[in-house]
């Protein structure tokens, strides 16, 4: 089956440590994206990824860091910076960065920090 | 920065009744798409709409895209249990070089009550 994967799916973890997030996707999709969503927000932006080796900040990037080093995977590492790291994170892949495509998104992680 | 909000919040209807959720960007947009989240789950697309004006229909569902390409509708007629979920729509800003960049609205939540 295509698709995106996340794990875990739950996670907690104590205030002060970093952790990471996985993301993988066997749809041979160039762009993958990380969101946040908190209870009655939207889901904001916070990296993207057009291509292999190279990624943007979205508009919440503090405090997380990101790699693309392989086309199908695309950690999200949270960092002990980020002040309120306690939400849903979900990733999302589509099929080309040179126009606006549907994006498919993964499972998603939950993460509580204590 | 590109701003979309959506309304209302929330949306509590009986079963049969219509439901419609607007969007309106503080920009103008290159397209439109529309996302469900289904409790417990994570968005899924619906649609995309691209041209001025644009109407597009999914049997229960239609999709408007405004004139100026700044705000759209999602209206479901005679709404069933089924439909519960909350449903997002997403910009992608004209011009630009962020491609595949979307900014979502809060979303609107919907109940059907039976």
């Amino acid at each position: 089956d295509g698709g995106i994967t996340q794990s875990p799916k739950y996670l907690f973890r104590k205030e002060g440590q970093n952790v990471t997030l996985s993301c993988e996707q066997n749809l041979n999709h160039d762009a993958m994206y990380w969101y946040r969503q908190d209870p009655g927000q939207g889901l904001r932006l916070i990296y993207y990824s057009q291509i292999v080796n190279d990624f943007q900040k979205g508009d919440i990037a503090e405090g997380y860091s990101v790699s693309r080093e392989k086309k199908e995977s695309f950690p999200l590492t949270v960092t002990s910076a980020q002040k309120n790291p306690t939400a849903f994170y979900l990733c999302a892949s589509s099929i080309s960065s040179g126009r606006v495509n549907e994006q498919f998104f993964g499972p998603g992680t939950r993460l509580t920090v204590l | 920065g590109q701003q979309v909000m959506q309304i209302p919040q929330y949306q509590h209807v009986q079963e049969g009744e219509d439901f419609t959720t607007y969007c309106n960007s503080s920009t103008t947009l290159s397209n439109i798409q529309w996302y469900k989240q289904r409790p417990g789950g994570h968005p899924v697309f619906l649609i995309q709409l691209v041209k001025s004006g644009e109407v597009k229909k999914q049997k229960r569902l239609t999709f408007q895209f405004g004139e100026a390409k700044k705000n759209s509708s999602l209206h479901i007629t005679a709404t069933q249990t089924t439909d519960v979920g909350t449903y997002f729509c997403a910009g992608a800003n004209a011009g630009g070089t962020s491609y595949g960049k979307l900014t979502f609205g809060q979303g609107t939540i919907l109940t059907v009550h039976p």
